[in-house]
Protein backbone atom coordinates (compact mmCIF):
# COMPACT_ATOMS: atom_id res chain seq x y z
CA UNK A 1 0.00 0.00 0.00
CA UNK A 2 1.12 3.10 -0.48
CA UNK A 3 -0.38 5.66 0.86
CA UNK A 4 -3.41 7.69 -0.40
CA UNK A 5 -3.35 8.29 -3.92
CA UNK A 6 -5.01 10.88 -6.20
CA UNK A 7 -5.73 11.34 -9.66
CA UNK A 8 -4.75 13.58 -11.76
CA UNK A 9 -2.27 15.67 -9.70
CA UNK A 10 -3.13 18.73 -12.27
CA UNK A 11 -5.79 19.57 -14.05
CA UNK A 12 -6.94 22.55 -16.55
CA UNK A 13 -9.96 22.69 -17.68
CA UNK A 14 -12.22 25.79 -19.43
CA UNK A 15 -14.84 27.16 -17.26
CA UNK A 16 -18.00 25.55 -17.95
CA UNK A 17 -16.47 22.06 -18.44
CA UNK A 18 -17.09 19.16 -15.52
CA UNK A 19 -14.21 17.59 -14.18
CA UNK A 20 -13.94 14.49 -11.91
CA UNK A 21 -11.08 13.76 -9.49
CA UNK A 22 -10.57 10.40 -7.75
CA UNK A 23 -9.02 8.93 -4.51
CA UNK A 24 -8.00 5.71 -3.60
CA UNK A 25 -7.29 5.47 0.33
CA UNK A 26 -5.42 3.49 2.15
CA UNK A 27 -7.12 -0.39 1.97
CA UNK A 28 -8.16 -0.82 5.32
CA UNK A 29 -9.41 2.73 6.28
CA UNK A 30 -12.98 3.13 5.98
CA UNK A 31 -13.47 6.41 6.37
CA UNK A 32 -12.76 9.53 3.62
CA UNK A 33 -12.13 13.04 3.66
CA UNK A 34 -12.38 15.93 0.74
CA UNK A 35 -11.03 19.07 1.65
CA UNK A 36 -10.03 22.17 -0.97
CA UNK A 37 -7.44 24.43 -0.24
CA UNK A 38 -6.66 27.84 -1.88
CA UNK A 39 -3.70 29.69 -1.72
CA UNK A 40 -2.55 31.24 1.94
CA UNK A 41 -5.68 29.03 3.26
CA UNK A 42 -5.73 26.17 5.19
CA UNK A 43 -8.08 23.31 4.00
CA UNK A 44 -11.07 23.61 3.93
CA UNK A 45 -13.99 20.87 4.62
CA UNK A 46 -16.50 19.36 1.81
CA UNK A 47 -17.50 16.17 2.95
CA UNK A 48 -16.70 12.90 4.14
CA UNK A 49 -17.73 9.30 4.45
CA UNK A 50 -17.66 6.12 6.11
CA UNK A 51 -17.68 3.35 3.95
CA UNK A 52 -19.91 4.25 1.03
CA UNK A 53 -22.37 6.49 3.50
CA UNK A 54 -21.61 10.42 2.89
CA UNK A 55 -22.22 11.58 6.49
CA UNK A 56 -21.55 15.22 5.77
CA UNK A 57 -21.48 17.45 3.25
CA UNK A 58 -20.46 21.27 3.50
CA UNK A 59 -23.20 23.80 3.38
CA UNK A 60 -20.73 25.76 1.23
CA UNK A 61 -20.64 23.20 -1.44
CA UNK A 62 -23.21 24.52 -4.54
CA UNK A 63 -24.96 21.38 -5.85
CA UNK A 64 -22.40 21.36 -8.55
CA UNK A 65 -20.29 19.34 -6.29
CA UNK A 66 -20.72 15.76 -5.89
CA UNK A 67 -18.82 12.90 -4.38
CA UNK A 68 -19.85 9.01 -4.31
CA UNK A 69 -17.69 6.25 -2.72
CA UNK A 70 -19.73 3.26 -4.28
CA UNK A 71 -18.46 0.37 -2.64
CA UNK A 72 -16.54 1.70 0.16
CA UNK A 73 -13.18 1.85 -1.02
CA UNK A 74 -12.28 4.70 -3.90
CA UNK A 75 -13.83 8.00 -4.29
CA UNK A 76 -14.81 10.38 -6.71
CA UNK A 77 -15.34 14.23 -6.56
CA UNK A 78 -16.77 15.86 -9.28
CA UNK A 79 -17.15 19.28 -10.17
CA UNK A 80 -19.93 20.22 -12.69
CA UNK A 81 -19.82 23.85 -15.08
CA UNK A 82 -16.70 24.35 -13.16
CA UNK A 83 -16.30 28.56 -12.52
CA UNK A 84 -13.12 30.32 -12.35
CA UNK A 85 -13.23 30.39 -7.92
CA UNK A 86 -13.47 26.58 -8.00
CA UNK A 87 -9.60 26.69 -9.02
CA UNK A 88 -7.75 25.21 -6.16
CA UNK A 89 -6.04 22.23 -4.54
CA UNK A 90 -8.72 19.48 -4.10
CA UNK A 91 -6.82 17.38 -1.35
CA UNK A 92 -7.94 13.59 0.00
CA UNK A 93 -7.51 11.96 3.58
CA UNK A 94 -8.43 8.77 4.86
CA UNK A 95 -8.34 7.77 8.36
CA UNK A 96 -9.36 4.11 10.54
CA UNK A 97 -12.30 4.74 13.16
CA UNK A 98 -11.65 4.80 17.30
CA UNK A 99 -10.64 1.53 18.25
CA UNK A 100 -8.46 0.23 15.51
CA UNK A 101 -5.46 1.22 16.21
CA UNK A 102 -3.20 3.78 18.01
CA UNK A 103 -3.40 5.50 14.71
CA UNK A 104 -7.34 5.76 15.13
CA UNK A 105 -8.70 9.37 13.55
CA UNK A 106 -5.46 10.16 11.97
CA UNK A 107 -5.97 11.48 8.58
CA UNK A 108 -3.46 10.38 5.82
CA UNK A 109 -3.21 13.21 3.33
CA UNK A 110 -2.67 12.19 -0.82
CA UNK A 111 -0.74 14.93 -2.77
CA UNK A 112 -3.74 16.58 -3.98
CA UNK A 113 -5.54 17.49 -7.17
CA UNK A 114 -4.76 20.76 -8.52
CA UNK A 115 -7.50 22.54 -10.39
CA UNK A 116 -6.87 25.35 -12.57
CA UNK A 117 -10.20 27.03 -14.37
CA UNK A 118 -9.42 29.24 -17.05
CA UNK B 1 -20.06 27.47 13.78
CA UNK B 2 -17.35 26.18 15.61
CA UNK B 3 -14.27 28.17 14.41
CA UNK B 4 -10.37 27.37 14.74
CA UNK B 5 -8.36 30.65 15.64
CA UNK B 6 -4.48 30.77 14.20
CA UNK B 7 -3.72 34.18 15.08
CA UNK B 8 -0.33 34.44 13.48
CA UNK B 9 0.10 33.50 10.10
CA UNK B 10 3.62 34.05 9.76
CA UNK B 11 6.39 33.47 12.73
CA UNK B 12 9.68 33.65 12.21
CA UNK B 13 12.80 33.23 15.17
CA UNK B 14 16.23 32.62 14.77
CA UNK B 15 17.59 28.94 14.88
CA UNK B 16 17.94 27.65 19.12
CA UNK B 17 14.94 30.58 19.93
CA UNK B 18 11.92 28.73 21.48
CA UNK B 19 8.48 28.82 19.34
CA UNK B 20 5.30 28.30 20.38
CA UNK B 21 1.99 28.66 17.38
CA UNK B 22 -1.20 29.57 18.76
CA UNK B 23 -4.26 28.05 18.66
CA UNK B 24 -7.46 28.47 20.21
CA UNK B 25 -10.93 26.74 19.08
CA UNK B 26 -14.40 27.62 20.05
CA UNK B 27 -16.10 24.02 21.20
CA UNK B 28 -17.41 22.92 24.61
CA UNK B 29 -16.86 19.44 24.95
CA UNK B 30 -13.60 17.59 25.10
CA UNK B 31 -12.00 17.75 21.71
CA UNK B 32 -9.83 15.80 19.93
CA UNK B 33 -7.43 17.76 19.01
CA UNK B 34 -4.31 17.82 16.27
CA UNK B 35 -1.44 19.78 14.56
CA UNK B 36 -0.23 18.82 11.32
CA UNK B 37 2.17 20.00 9.45
CA UNK B 38 3.30 20.88 5.68
CA UNK B 39 6.72 21.10 5.20
CA UNK B 40 7.82 22.23 1.51
CA UNK B 41 6.75 20.04 -1.55
CA UNK B 42 5.18 17.33 0.76
CA UNK B 43 1.83 16.14 2.02
CA UNK B 44 -0.04 17.29 4.62
CA UNK B 45 1.01 15.08 7.48
CA UNK B 46 0.14 14.43 11.45
CA UNK B 47 2.65 16.24 13.39
CA UNK B 48 1.30 15.24 16.87
CA UNK B 49 -2.69 14.92 18.81
CA UNK B 50 -3.05 15.77 22.45
CA UNK B 51 -3.94 12.59 23.62
CA UNK B 52 -0.46 10.45 23.03
CA UNK B 53 0.87 13.25 24.99
CA UNK B 54 3.95 12.84 22.85
CA UNK B 55 6.61 14.91 22.10
CA UNK B 56 7.48 14.82 18.32
CA UNK B 57 10.67 16.57 16.74
CA UNK B 58 10.80 18.31 20.04
CA UNK B 59 7.42 19.74 19.39
CA UNK B 60 4.48 19.47 22.54
CA UNK B 61 0.99 20.71 22.74
CA UNK B 62 -0.58 21.06 25.99
CA UNK B 63 -4.65 21.50 25.60
CA UNK B 64 -5.96 23.88 28.00
CA UNK B 65 -9.83 23.61 28.53
CA UNK B 66 -10.30 26.63 30.65
CA UNK B 67 -8.53 28.68 27.58
CA UNK B 68 -9.73 26.71 24.71
CA UNK B 69 -6.40 26.67 23.71
CA UNK B 70 -3.97 23.83 22.28
CA UNK B 71 -0.68 25.83 21.76
CA UNK B 72 2.27 23.98 19.98
CA UNK B 73 5.59 24.62 21.51
CA UNK B 74 9.32 23.55 20.90
CA UNK B 75 12.35 24.87 23.44
CA UNK B 76 14.81 25.20 20.66
CA UNK B 77 13.51 25.71 16.82
CA UNK B 78 15.43 24.06 14.36
CA UNK B 79 15.58 25.45 10.85
CA UNK B 80 14.04 21.95 9.46
CA UNK B 81 10.52 23.08 11.53
CA UNK B 82 10.10 25.66 8.91
CA UNK B 83 6.78 24.62 7.71
CA UNK B 84 3.05 25.19 7.66
CA UNK B 85 1.20 24.39 10.61
CA UNK B 86 -2.47 23.89 10.98
CA UNK B 87 -4.29 22.93 13.90
CA UNK B 88 -7.43 20.39 13.54
CA UNK B 89 -9.97 20.28 16.31
CA UNK B 90 -13.29 18.29 15.07
CA UNK B 91 -16.54 20.87 15.29
CA UNK B 92 -18.74 18.78 17.73
CA UNK B 93 -18.52 16.03 20.16
CA UNK B 94 -18.43 12.54 18.52
CA UNK B 95 -18.29 14.06 14.99
CA UNK B 96 -15.27 13.11 12.85
CA UNK B 97 -15.44 16.09 10.43
CA UNK B 98 -12.35 17.87 11.06
CA UNK B 99 -11.91 21.77 10.28
CA UNK B 100 -8.62 23.30 9.85
CA UNK B 101 -7.38 26.97 11.03
CA UNK B 102 -5.95 29.06 8.65
CA UNK B 103 -2.41 27.65 9.35
CA UNK B 104 0.67 28.97 10.53
CA UNK B 105 4.14 29.56 8.43
CA UNK B 106 7.21 29.09 10.42
CA UNK B 107 10.20 30.26 9.17
CA UNK B 108 13.55 29.28 11.19
CA UNK B 109 16.18 31.58 10.66
CA UNK B 110 20.09 30.45 10.66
Amino acid sequence: DTGVSQDPRHKITKRGQNVTFRCDPISEHNRLYWYRQTLGQGPEFLTYFQNEAQLEKSRLLSDRFSAERPKGSFSTLEIQRTEQGDSAMYLCASSLPLGKSSGANVLTFGAGSRLTVL
Amino acid sequence: AQRVTQPEKLLSVFKGAPVELKCNYSYSGSPELFWYVQYSRQRLQLLLRHISRESIKGFTADLNKGETSFHLKKPFAQEEDSAMYYCAPPTTSGTYKYIFGTGTRLKVLA
